[in-house]
């Protein structure tokens, strides 16, 4: 089966950085996306890794190491704005290419 | 370039009652998914279409729970009859065949009294 984890909640200070994790348990990797979720909004679209290191997309980053079943998030220079949830997502390919979305992790920024 | 469309944006229903939800997605995109978001939850994939098959709905509770994508353009969702337990934001999604990012619609707000 498919298994995701993520904290529930953090908190930082603007400007500052910040380390969202996020590990899975999948059959079929077929790749991690983020996404970003403002409350009562939809989900937005942040990133994607397939292979093995570091994606980066101006202040946010995504790392994936596929042995160890582990992606993190990083975004710099906090701003009130990044408040929000940030969903870790696996597509698996087992039986047809699903997506699986975590939990989120609740990201407040605080002043 | 449009997005995703869903309508109604909120709907209040009696439990036992039916109802529909009604998709559009972005022009071109052949891949559309519909998923069920639970206050505090991330999406869950209820059922995904490539055109107008559908190529995963093994998490759709299919006893109250139907959609179609006759033409292979827009959707329906529909629950029937509906429980308390529905209470839940219903997002529709669509992507290129193969395509890395989904685009969410705004999504449908469904409140089971």
């Amino acid at each position: 089966g498919q298994n995701i984890d993520q904290p529930t909640e953090m908190t930082a200070t603007e400007g500052a950085i910040v380390q969202i994790n996020c590990t899975y348990q999948t059959s079929g990797f077929n790749g991690l996306f983020w996404y970003q979720q403002h409350a009562g909004e939809a989900p937005t679209f942040l990133s994607y890794n397939v292979l093995d290191g570091l994606e980066e997309k101006g202040r946010f980053s995504s790392f994936l190491s596929r042995s160890k079943g582990y992606s993190y998030l990083l975004l710099k220079e906090l701003q009130m704005k990044d408040s929000a949830s940030y969903l870790c997502a696996v597509r698996d390919n087992t039986g047809g290419f699903k997506t699986i979305f975590g939990a989120g992790t609740r990201l407040f920024v605080k002043a | 370039e449009a997005g995703v469309a869903q309508s109604p944006r909120y709907k209040i229903i009696e439990k036992r009652q039916s109802v529909a939800f009604w998709c559009n997605p972005i022009s071109g995109h052949a891949t559309l998914y519909w998923y069920q978001q639970i206050l505090g939850q991330g999406p869950k994939l209820l059922i995904q279409f490539q055109n107008n098959g559908v190529v995963d709905d093994s998490q759709l509770p299919k006893d109250r729970f139907s959609a179609e994508r006759l033409k292979g353009v827009d959707s329906t969702l529909k629950i029937q009859p509906a429980k308390l337990e529905d209470s839940a934001v219903y997002l529709c999604a669509s992507s290129t065949p193969g395509g890395n990012e989904q685009f969410f619609g705004p999504g449908t707000r469904l409140t089971v009294l």
